[in-house]
């Protein structure tokens, strides 16, 4: 089975601009939920996904949004990019969500983002 | 609110020899544990985790962690390290007393295993 896949590997944006970010969670799980990792550092929660809805929000400025798709994949969409936004941007899916912390996550490579 | 703690940046061990990555962790409630690993350029692996019973959980790759409540410690440990074993270790709780609660990670352990 395919693990998490995410899209593109690499991306290079510029300040002010705004990036869309892909995730296809694996088959069955319903569960996606994205972290940024700044270099040198543990990963951050963005948001948890379930069942096409927000269960989660971290402690991100209203420039990053998500949704989530019928299909269960999801997109990480960060506006008006700054410096500081420059990381690796991981999504990872899990069997069930809400109410289940229990359930390991599986990560996918993420993507590495880069603001110039 | 929850946080983990990875008191060493790096650890340095020789190939063969037992290896300790340690981690501490704060949680309203009883905690889920967890280990994940990273090679370079890539995502996060994971190796294991503490539900409950069991104070020792065995994982892939030969690593096992104990969790001790006391010390709200969940230190991960292999008998003999490979030079393959060299990565970036994160730990990470969350709570199970509420079900939306985020995964919470350190902020990783070097490990380098030495020939």
């Amino acid at each position: 089975d395919a693990g998490v896949t995410q899209s593109p590997t690499h991306l290079i944006k510029t300040r002010g601009q705004h990036v869309t970010l892909r995730c296809s969670p694996i088959s069955g799980h319903k569960s996606v939920s994205w972290y940024q990792q700044v270099l040198g550092q543990g990963p951050q929660f963005i948001f948890q996904y379930y069942e096409k809805e927000e269960r989660g929000r971290g402690n991100f400025p209203d420039r990053f949004s998500a949704r989530q798709f019928p299909n269960y994949s999801s997109e990480l969409n960060v506006n008006a990019l700054l410096l500081g936004d420059s990381a690796l941007y991981l999504c990872a899916s899990s069997f069930v969500g809400a109410g289940a912390s229990y359930n390991e996550q599986f990560f996918g490579p993420g993507t590495r983002l880069t603001v110039l | 609110a929850q946080s983990v703690a990875q008191p060493e940046d790096q650890v340095n061990v020789a190939e063969g020899n037992p290896l300790t990555v340690k981690c501490t962790y704060s949680v309203s409630g009883n905690p889920y544990l967890f280990w994940y690993v990273q090679y370079p350029n890539r995502g996060l692996q994971f190796l294991l985790k503490y539900i409950t019973g069991d104070n020792l959980v065995k994982g892939s790759y030969g690593f096992e962690a104990e969790f001790n409540k006391s010390q709200t410690s969940f230190h991960l440990k292999k008998p003999s390290a490979l030079v393959s074993d060299s990565a970036l270790y994160f730990c990470a709780v969350r709570s199970w007393n509420s079900g939306n609660t985020p995964l919470v990670f350190g902020k990783g352990t070097r490990l380098s295993v030495i020939a």
